[in-house]
């Protein structure tokens, strides 16, 4: 069955550092897809960036990029020059390929706070 | 460009009383439908989701229902709340109805439901 582990539950940093989360998967299928979704204190739940399980390649998207490694299904966020507004939580999901209306599973979430 | 909605913002409920929560899409033909649950501080869960109208597949049901009258929108019911159905409750599209897709969602605002 597919899973999805955060195990940071929250990290602190100052504004303008780098931050980087973890986030590690369970699945049996060869094709998936990895997503990190940001939801703000109002509770809007915002997507960030995906990774698909074919591409070597590391994704980026402005300031955000993934850590990618396939043999220990891991895929860390990497969030650099954090600014202030980059608080929240972020979640890490997963879905199968094939799964038809199944949706994504989501983990528990890491709590960011950025500090001026 | 695609728009998403949920109503209402906020509801204060008492247990035993009944219960319907909304979702609208616009701007976006066909797509699969999802409901998910979030306790305070929690992960998201999801409930229902649905690849056509009036087809709706259980994931956790949690003693509500879901129903997709049209297209465009997807309800969530219950008759009788209970204090456990207390939470964020998130409408979220994606491509669909092929399973081809990465499965990425984009949510609506959500609502806010507190059981007393």
């Amino acid at each position: 069955a597919q899973k999805v582990t955060q195990t940071q539950t929250s990290i602190s940093v100052m504004e303008k550092t780098t931050v980087t989360m973890d986030c590690v998967y369970e699945t049996q299928d060869s094709s998936y897809f990895l997503f990190w979704y940001k939801q703000t204190a109002s509770g809007e739940i915002v997507f960030l960036i995906r990774q698909d399980s074919y591409k070597k390649e590391n994704a980026t998207v402005g300031h955000y990029s993934l850590n990618f490694q396939k043999p220990k299904s891991s895929i860390g966020l990497i969030i650099t020059a954090t600014q202030i507004e980059d608080s929240a939580v972020y979640f890490c999901a997963m879905r199968e390929g094939g799964q038809g209306g199944r949706a994504l599973i989501f983990g528990t979430g890491t709590t960011v706070s950025v500090s001026p | 460009a695609q728009t998403i909605h949920q109503w209402p913002v906020a509801e204060i409920k008492a247990v035993g009383s009944p219960l319907s929560l909304g979702c609208t899409i616009k701007g976006k033909s066909s797509p699969n439908l999802y409901w998910y649950w979030q306790a305070t501080g929690g992960t998201l869960q999801q409930l229902f989701y649905s690849i056509t109208v009036g087809q709706v597949e259980s994931v956790v049901q949690l003693n509500l229902s879901a129903s997709r009258p049209k297209d465009d929108q997807f309800i969530l019911s219950t008759e009788k709340l209970l204090l456990s159905h207390s939470g964020f409750y998130l409408c979220a599209w994606s491509l669909g109805p092929t399973s081809q897709g990465t499965g990425q969602l984009y949510f609506g605002e959500g609502s806010k439901l507190t059981v007393l």
